[in-house]
């Protein structure tokens, strides 16, 4: 069956770092992959978008990688800011207009 | 632009009963969609439309129906609802099934089934 993981456990950075993100998928050779952000008791807000065909899209201070054999998305914020702090999902879809979300990993940076 | 709207934003249900969640959007768009969202379980499609008129089963269907009432609405039935219908449920819309929409998402409405 289709499985998106990405790690269960909050990340905790210092503001002014880096932070990664990992998104691992099984089972599945999507065309795109999608990275949203999601605050306490709010809908996820859409990011960015990667194709397959890409390896890297930047967005500001935001980058995703994606990489199709190891069938793996990092999800970059630079400099990063207490405002940063959220969960972030990652999407893709399954080519048969299904969309599969991953649990989360949830982002605190501390001032 | 109000975006994605949902009612209610709670509700609290016994165990059997019906309830019907709202969604509307104002956006145009063509395909619009139902997911709940559970703790560790991330979110999961429940149903989709990809256009006015049409309705299709996602990963978690059972114990739901839907209705596309109009290209703005599509809204979420339980007929009997059971503990495990416990979720935050989520309503989101995209310009259109093609690849790399993005999805816009409501507020959610958290429901609980005693």
């Amino acid at each position: 069956s289709q499985k998106i993981e990405q790690n269960s456990e909050a990340l905790n950075i210092q503001e002014g770092k880096t932070a990664t993100l990992t998104c691992n998928y099984t089972n599945y050779s999507p065309a795109y992959l999608q990275w949203y952000r999601q605050d306490p008791g709010r809908g996820p807000v859409f990011l960015l978008l990667i194709r397959e065909n890409e390896k890297e899209k930047r967005k500001e201070r935001l980058k995703v990688t994606f990489d199709t054999t190891l069938k793996q998305s990092l999800f970059h914020i630079t400099a990063s800011q207490p405002a940063d702090s959220a969960t972030y999902l990652c999407a893709l879809d399954d080519n048969f207009n299904k969309f599969y979300f991953g649990s989360g990993t949830k982002l605190n940076v501390k001032p | 632009n109000a975006g994605v709207t949902q009612t209610p934003k709670f509700q609290v249900l016994k165990t059997g009963q019906s309830m019907t969640l709202q969604c509307a959007q104002d956006m145009n768009h063509n395909s619009m969609y139902w997911y709940r969202q559970d703790p560790g379980m991330g979110l999961r499609l429940i149903y989709y439309s990809a256009s006015e008129g049409t309705t299709d089963k996602g990963e978690v269907p059972n114990g739901y129906n839907v209705s596309r009432l109009n290209k703005r609405e599509f809204s979420l039935r339980l007929e009997s609802a059971a503990p495990s219908q416990t979720s935050v449920y989520f309503c989101a819309s995209s310009a259109g099934l093609a690849i790399g929409n993005e999805q816009f998402f409501g507020p959610g409405t958290r429901l609980t089934v005693l």
